[in-house]
């Protein structure tokens, strides 16, 4: 099994550019979120999914948008690029109903916004 | 609401020494707390993890942290660093509701360095 998979890696953007994130799982897992992780701040949840068809925002959502029209795919937005979003994105799957289980994070993808 | 306090943002430990991670949660109900090692230009991994039962949770590399209600506290340890365990360490403690989609609420992380 794969996991998670991010793509890209790594991207630079201009402010104003906008972009697709994408994650992929191949767990069945009925939970997706995206965190960004910023020096000093751990990590911040940005959007979520608890299955298909159903998303709602996290901490710090603000020009990101998402969707869920399959179990394993959950792409990330941004709209229009602000340095501000300079930061590493990743994103976790968990078991349906995992409250106790754990997270399993992809490798990240490292924006710089200039 | 929940939340997680790790406390010092880096630690430094000699090869050898004993490492000792700190956190504190805030929970009004019993809490599933984890911890997550993030190595450089990685995701993060899974160390350990509590939710039930015994109070002393063992993970993986040699660490394991203790649940204590009392103190509100799941500090990570291990008795003698390697020169592998520098990184990131991060607490973390799970939402509780289903309906929230899992949500984990991360501490600040504490970058652990080791000194040969």
């Amino acid at each position: 099994n794969a996991g998670v998979t991010q793509t890209p890696k790594f991207q630079v953007l201009k402010t104003g550019q906008s972009m697709t994130l994408q994650c992929a799982q191949d767990m069945n897992h009925e939970y997706m979120s995206w965190y960004r992780q910023d020096p000093g701040m751990g990590l911040r949840l940005i959007h979520y999914s608890v299955g298909a068809g159903i998303t709602d925002q996290g901490e710090v959502p603000n020009g990101y948008n998402v969707s869920r029209s399959t179990t394993e795919d959950f792409p990330l937005r941004l709209l229009s690029a602000a340095p501000s979003q300079t930061s590493v994105y990743f994103c976790a799957s968990r078991k349906t109903g995992g409250v106790e289980t754990e997270a399993f994070f992809g490798q990240g993808t490292r924006l710089t916004v200039v | 609401a929940q939340s997680v306090t790790q406390l010092g943002s880096h630690v430094s430990v000699s090869e050898g020494a004993l490492v000792l991670l700190r956190c504190n949660y805030s929970s009004s109900v019993p809490p599933y707390l984890f911890w997550y090692v993030q190595y450089p230009n990685q995701g993060l991994q899974l160390l350990l993890k509590y939710t039930t039962g015994a109070t002393l949770v063992k993970g993986i590399n040699g660490f394991e942290a203790e649940f204590k209600k009392s103190e509100t506290s799941f500090h990570l340890t291990k008795p003698s660093a390697h020169m592998s365990d520098a990184a990131e360490y991060f607490c973390a403690v799970s939402e509780i509701w289903a309906n929230q989609g899992g949500k984990l609420i991360f501490g600040q992380g504490t970058e652990l360095s080791v000194k040969p």
